[in-house]
């Protein structure tokens, strides 16, 4: 089975802050996501990657950035946390080459800004 | 814009009977199509995955595909209150390595 593990179910952080959201897959897969949940937004896609070293952005960037240095782990960074920023985040994973295969995701992580 | 639609619900059906959800999208070039479940306070559990046109089963559940309507929808026959959950729709990006989740429709199976 896939497991895509993030770091943290629960995380509560300050204004300003920088913040890490790690997030690790085990079935060398090519791609790995992240998204935010918010009620009656549904998942928006904050940034993937395709390779390492390699990002996109996705539907809502700002406020944030990633790495990916190794080909299981994806970071997410909150370069100066605000609390517009408090939300479900989700990390997932999926197989290269075409978009047949579909994500699987992490249990995410509830982050609350302060 | 590339769209998902689905309807927001709540779908209540009782125990044992056939839940319909539905989705439509907008891109015509989508090739994969999938349905995930997510309970509350959880993060989405892949169910089903549909390429062609007509159905797919796994047990209870049923996928069928039209992609001349642009439309996907899943059907859970013998509905289970463990059903009780929202269901994802998501169909590929036109790059390829995305997908596009729609908002999900939350489904309640009464006992």
């Amino acid at each position: 089975d896939v497991k895509v593990t993030q770091s943290s179910r629960y995380l509560v952080k300050r204004t300003g802050e920088k913040v890490f959201l790690e997030c690790v897959q085990d079935m060398d897969h090519e791609n790995m996501f992240w998204y935010r949940q918010d009620p009656g937004l549904g998942l928006r896609l904050i940034y993937f990657s395709y390779d390492v070293k390699m990002k996109e952005k996705g539907d809502i960037p700002e406020g944030y950035s990633v790495s990916r240095e190794k080909k299981e782990r994806f970071s997410l960074i909150l370069e100066s946390a605000s609390t517009n920023q408090t939300s479900m985040y989700l990390c997932a994973s999926s197989l290269g080459g075409t978009s047949n295969q579909p994500q699987h995701f992490g249990d995410g992580t509830r982050l609350s800004i302060l | 814009q590339k769209e998902v639609e689905q309807n927001s619900g709540p779908l209540s059906v009782p125990e044992g009977a056939i839940a319909s959800l539905n989705c439509t999208y907008s891109d015509r070039v989508s090739q994969s199509f999938f349905w995930y479940r997510q309970y509350s306070g959880k993060s989405p559990e892949l169910i089903m995955s549909i390429y062609s046109n007509g159905d797919k089963e796994d047990g209870r559940f049923t996928a069928q595909l039209n992609k001349a309507s642009q439309y996907v929808s899943l059907l859970i026959r013998d509905s289970q209150p463990s059903d009780s959950a929202t269901y994802l729709c998501a169909v590929n990006d036109q790059a390829g390595t995305a997908l596009i989740f729609g908002k999900g429709t939350t489904l309640s199976v009464s006992s």
